[in-house]
């Protein structure tokens, strides 16, 4: 079945330092993968996405690559801020339109 | 933007009452879902529909029930609240493509 590894919390960064977090996944056929951003208190945003292979998905100065040949996905930030704290979490769709979630990674950016 | 509703966002409730949790989307999707989130944040699908008078359960075994009787509201039901149920409810929307839109969520506690 599909599943989705992520990079385990939590992770604390000072303000404008460089923020990787690490997805790999187990999926059959060719699933589209996710990136979604939970601030406290709030639902889950998407923050980015990528329907094929070597697709880069982007958006607030994030950014993750499809990559088949290592099935990974990691999200990058290269200077964060303190707004970027929340939770992140790696996703990945399958045939009958579910989707398969990590286990969520918080990231905390202090001043 | 995305246009899905939660209600409430907040419970507080004593054992063995009933309650329903709402759920609707102004955006016309097909498809709806509704998730558990545990205290360490990672997300069950409990329930889903592909359709109004479908619905199905999902990975996660559940006590509650759903209906889909319009596209736009998909409420979740418990019969008698236990301290158990006591979660984060996310309720995700979709159209043809697989990208899901969440909303607010609902904080239940069960006293």
């Amino acid at each position: 079945g599909n599943s989705v590894t992520q990079m385990e919390g939590p992770v604390t960064l000072s303000e404008e330092a460089f923020l990787t977090i690490n997805c790999t996944y187990t999926a059959t056929g060719y699933p589209s993968l996710f990136w979604y951003v939970q601030y406290p208190g709030e639902g889950l945003q998407l923050l980015l996405k990528a329907t094929k292979a070597d697709d880069k998905g982007s958006n607030k100065g994030f950014e993750a690559t499809y990559r088949k040949e290592t099935t990974s996905f990691h999200l990058e930030k290269g200077s964060v801020q303190v707004s970027d704290s929340a939770v992140y979490f790696c996703a990945l769709s399958s045939n009958d339109y579910k989707l398969s979630f990590g286990a969520g990674t918080t990231v905390t950016v202090r001043a | 933007e995305a246009d899905i509703y939660q209600t409430p966002r907040y419970l507080v409730i004593g054992t063995g009452k009933k309650i329903t949790l709402e759920c609707s989307q102004t955006m016309g999707h097909d498809k709806m879902y509704w998730y558990q989130q545990d205290p360490g944040m990672e997300l069950h699908l409990i329930h889903y529909s592909y359709g109004v008078n479908s619905t199905e359960k999902g990975d996660l075994s559940s006590e509650s029930t759903v209906s889909r009787i319009r596209t736009e509201h998909f409420p979740l039901t418990l019969e008698s609240a236990r301290p158990s149920h006591t979660s984060q409810y996310l309720c995700a929307s979709s159209s043809g493509t697989d990208t899901q839109y969440f909303g607010p969520g609902t904080r239940l506690t069960v006293l």
